[in-house]
């Protein structure tokens, strides 16, 4: 079965900092992999998404990702933080179709 | 292009009701999936529709079901409502079955 493991419910850092939000996943079969963001009081939306080929991902909004296939790790980072970046982000795992597992979520807290 | 609309965004309902949750996809999308948000278990896959056809369902009781008509537009139905069925119900779309999907904002259900 697949999972989804984010290291960290709650990450706070300062305005220009570097965002780095973990996930590790367990799949048995080579994985979709994406990072979505919730703003308050609004759905999903994809920041990025990983299937094969380049293992560095880049997304919207200047996040990218990394899938280290070694450690079943797809790490999401910005080299500065926005206060506009403040938000929930949700690790996403797929073997197939659009049939996610999620993980619980990062809320990242960006200080001025 | 319209993004995906969900109605109704809030709705108040007893034990033992039973709930009707409506989905219009983005113009051109044959795929929609609903997915159920709550505190406690996160971000959990409902089911997934394809041209009509149910493709996945995920591990819920039979009280709840959906569908999908041929204009692509997707309902979702929970019966005999219990206090846990409180939470926001999200409906995504997309134009294949690929992970990526867009999110509409959520119907935000309360059982009393």
């Amino acid at each position: 079965a697949q999972s989804v493991t984010q290291l960290g419910s709650h990450v706070s850092v300062s305005e220009g900092a570097l965002v780095l939000l973990r996930c590790n996943y367990s799949s048995s079969v080579p994985p979709y992999l994406f990072w979505y963001v919730q703003y308050p009081n609004q759905g999903l939306q994809l920041l990025l998404k990983y299937t094969t080929g380049a293992t560095l991902v880049k997304g919207i909004n200047g996040f990218e990702a990394e899938f280290k296939k070694s450690e079943t790790s797809f790490h999401l980072t910005k080299p500065s933080a926005h206060m506009s970046d403040a938000a929930e982000y949700f690790c996403a795992v797929s073997k197939y179709g659009n049939k996610l597992v999620f993980g619980a979520g990062t809320i990242l807290r960006v200080k001025s | 292009k319209a993004g995906v609309t969900q109605t109704p965004r809030y709705l108040i309902k007893t034990r033992g009701q039973q709930v009707t949750l409506s989905c219009s996809p983005i113009s051109g999308h044959r795929s929609v999936s609903w997915y159920q948000q709550t505190p406690g278990q996160g971000l959990q896959f409902l089911f997934e529709y394809f041209s009509e056809t149910q493709r996945n369902k995920g591990n819920f009781p039979g009280r709840f079901s959906g569908r999908q008509f041929s204009n692509s537009r997707s309902e979702m139905n929970v019966s005999t409502l219990e206090l846990g069925d409180s939470a926001l119900y999200l409906c995504a779309s997309s134009v294949e079955l690929t992970g990526e999907l867009f999110f509409g904002e959520g119907s935000r259900l309360t059982v009393l």
